[in-house]
């Protein structure tokens, strides 16, 4: 399978604790993104690297999110102290330089903070 | 002012086609329509994309008029697991235009 893997599916957490997710993108693609998508609603961007660089980060990226891409391999994004509000699917995607709006999704992780 | 305008929900039934039109009367110079097809607990999937006239591959069709104010994506005898929401995007024809913004989209139900 060639597609964007993202890692835990689901992740259940207490308030308080810290996560981190893996996404793991088509090994062609340079460029990476996190997206958070709540019930009933699209996704929204949270975050975009090319290669290694994080060139942009969303406000909804609270200083108790962090994303890393080292290598401009994988990525990890970390959630610290979560809160419930945090609860949603978290998607990777990844893109070639030329196809920036054909973007391939991972199936997401849903984290559920209780 | 939102980008694109499209159905909140549209009913089927299996063998028919879907159309599903989408407004985007601000849409640029460079813009590209891009439209996004997600199934429950997935992430979204690129299903087509195009600039003006007519684009066609196996999933589906994407008809833009000359004035490429609105698009409509087509369908072609839907079946049951075509269930699903449906997304209208544009943009993406600048090097620094990379971030998808995703409206509530259109659910489209396939009854049997």
């Amino acid at each position: 399978d060639t597609g964007v893997s993202q890692d835990p599916r689901h992740k259940i957490t207490k308030r308080g604790q810290n996560v981190t997710f893996r996404c793991d993108p088509i090994s062609e693609h340079n460029r990476l993104y996190w997206y958070r998508q709540t019930l009933g609603q699209g996704p929204e961007f949270l975050t975009y690297f090319q290669n290694e660089a994080q060139l942009e980060k969303s406000r909804l990226l609270s200083d108790r999110f962090s994303a890393e891409r080292p290598k401009g391999s994988f990525s990890t994004l970390e959630i610290q102290r979560t809160e419930q509000g945090d609860s949603a699917m978290y998607l990777c995607a990844s893109s070639s330089d030329r196809g920036r709006y054909e973007q391939y999704f991972g199936p997401g992780t849903r984290l559920t903070v209780t | 002012l939102a980008k694109t305008t499209q159905p909140i929900s549209m009913d089927s039934y299996e063998g028919q086609e879907v159309n599903i039109t989408c407004s985007h009367n601000n849409i640029a110079t460079n813009d590209y329509i891009t439209w996004y097809q997600q199934f429950p607990s997935q992430g979204p999937r690129f299903i087509i994309q195009g600039y003006k006239t007519k684009v066609t591959n196996e999933v589906a069709s994407l008809f833009i008029p000359a004035d490429r104010k609105s698009s409509t994506l087509s369908l072609p005898r839907v079946s049951l697991s075509d269930t699903a929401v449906y997304y209208c995007l544009v943009g993406g024809g600048v090097s620094n235009d990379y971030k998808l913004s995703f409206g509530a989209g259109t659910t489209v139900t396939v009854r049997a």
